[in-house]
């Protein structure tokens, strides 16, 4: 099956720890993307990525980073220097030629900060 | 600034009425949008994407895209209680040389048996 795979699905991390998120895809698609989700909040961009060994910053990438050494996987880093880190983690990919604006998304890691 | 407003609601609408979701959108530059649908704890689904103006149609669900009033709506019909779920508009704006999606904060519809 194709689709787009994140992992942990849950995530605790203690103050002051690095934890990084995993977000795989099958489909093929060039470019993929990192978004932090807040209760009542709408979506907003931590980074992108267009194509491999490349990626730009989002709006909120501070405390952050990303690599991106396979088209298949773009892992985020949230670092201890993300003050309010617990949010829902949603990471997205789509194809850039032919037109197509749609971007898909996985399931998505809930990370809690103890 | 660009902003994408929705109403936040909850939206309530008896089991098959039509339910109205409406989105306005402050960058004129904005080609591309998109409609999707979370159940809450979910991700989001893309239900409908639209880029000309005029209305859309797919099955119970079309999508009305206004550029000159920079307004979007989806229109639910038949309503069903499995339609009840956080709608989120997103729209596509230019930025430098790439683009973004921009997200409203959602509106929550409840469908009534």
């Amino acid at each position: 099956d194709g689709g787009i795979t994140q992992s942990p699905k849950y995530l605790f991390r203690k103050e002051g720890q690095n934890v990084t998120l995993s977000c795989e895809q099958n489909l093929n698609h060039d470019a993929m993307y990192w978004y932090r989700q807040d209760p009542g909040q709408g979506l907003r961009l931590i980074y992108y990525s267009q194509i491999v060994n490349d990626f730009q910053k989002g709006d909120i990438a501070e405390g952050y980073s990303v690599s991106r050494e396979k088209k298949e996987s773009f892992p985020l880093t949230v670092t201890s220097a993300q003050k309010n880190p617990t949010a829902f983690y949603l990471c997205a990919s789509r194809v850039l030629a032919g037109g197509r604006n749609e971007q898909f998304f996985g399931p998505g890691t809930r990370l809690t900060v103890l | 600034q660009k902003e994408v407003e929705q109403n936040s609601g909850p939206l309530s609408v008896p089991e098959g009425a039509i339910a109205s979701l409406n989105c306005t959108y402050s960058d004129r530059g904005s080609q591309s949008f998109f409609w999707y649908r979370q159940y809450s704890g979910k991700s989001p689904e893309l239900i409908m994407s639209i880029y000309s103006n005029g209305d859309k149609e797919d099955g119970r669900f079309t999508a009305q895209l206004n550029k000159a009033s920079q307004y979007v709506s989806l229109l639910i019909r038949d309503s069903q209680p499995s339609d009840s779920a956080t709608y989120l508009c997103a729209v596509k704006v230019p930025q430098g040389g790439s683009e973004k999606l921009v997200f409203g904060k959602g509106t929550k519809l409840t469908v009534n048996p």
